[in-house]
């Protein structure tokens, strides 16, 4: 059973066009995450949300919304997509408690054309 | 602002050596580490973790070590095997906050 599944895996789409990214987690954690991986490997957070608040919204443009309609969904929708949009998109899950380990999901390939 | 980084972006070693993968942090606070291992089009899986209690932590073929003196962790990885070849990444974290990756190290084996 995938503890943390993101759906789709690759995601190719025009600009301007408005897309969603789905993730779920079945380990019972309480907070959920949205990394951006760029073409360097390098892994930013752009969002977190506990027990479906929003707590955490780096600077990402507000073309990027995360929804979460239970503490076991965390979705991002992006709104006019931009051609520096493209990268790869990992959702992941943790206890609240601070000092934790996240679980990540398999990733979604964002590209942009 | 504060970050985590490696000092080498790409490590080839040869099968059954062992490998050690660097990493200095800057956050003096931190007090949880972790290490993740990022394979081709998948996400990061936990390796290991150490909290800031210990120097030294071992898994099944990997040990982490923590020098908080100078702000250094490193990953040694025993007997490297092909399978081992990934991007690994050092994360730092204290108190609540999320934790801060690192800016990755690929791990090359050659049979």
């Amino acid at each position: 059973d995938t503890a943390v599944s993101q759906t789709p895996k690759y995601l190719v789409t025009q600009m301007g066009n408005d897309k969603s990214i789905k993730c779920e987690q079945n380990l019972g954690h309480d907070t959920m995450y949205w990394y951006k991986q760029d073409s360097k490997k390098f892994l930013k957070i752009m969002f977190s949300y506990n027990n479906k608040e929003l707590i955490i919204n780096e600077t990402v443009p507000n073309r990027f919304s995360p929804k979460s309609p239970d503490k076991a969904h965390l979705n991002l929708h992006i709104n006019s997509l931009e051609l520096g949009d493209s990268a790869v998109y990992f959702c992941a899950s943790s206890h609240p408690s601070g000092n934790e380990k996240l679980f990540f999901g398999s990733g979604t390939q964002l590209s942009v054309l | 602002g504060e970050s985590v980084g490696l000092h080498l972006p790409t490590l080839s070693v040869q099968e059954g050596d062992n490998s050690i993968i660097n990493c200095a942090y800057s956050n003096s606070a931190s007090d949880y580490f972790i290490w993740y291992k990022q394979e081709s089009g998948k996400g990061p899986q936990f390796i290991i973790d150490i909290r800031s209690n210990m120097d030294k932590r071992q898994g099944q073929r990997v040990t982490v070590l923590l020098n908080k003196t100078v702000k250094h962790l490193s990953l040694q990885i025993a007997a490297t095997q092909p399978g081992d070849s990934a991007v690994y990444f050092c994360a730092d974290t204290s108190g609540y906050s999320t934790l801060t990756f690192g800016k990755g190290t690929m791990l090359l084996v050659s049979p």
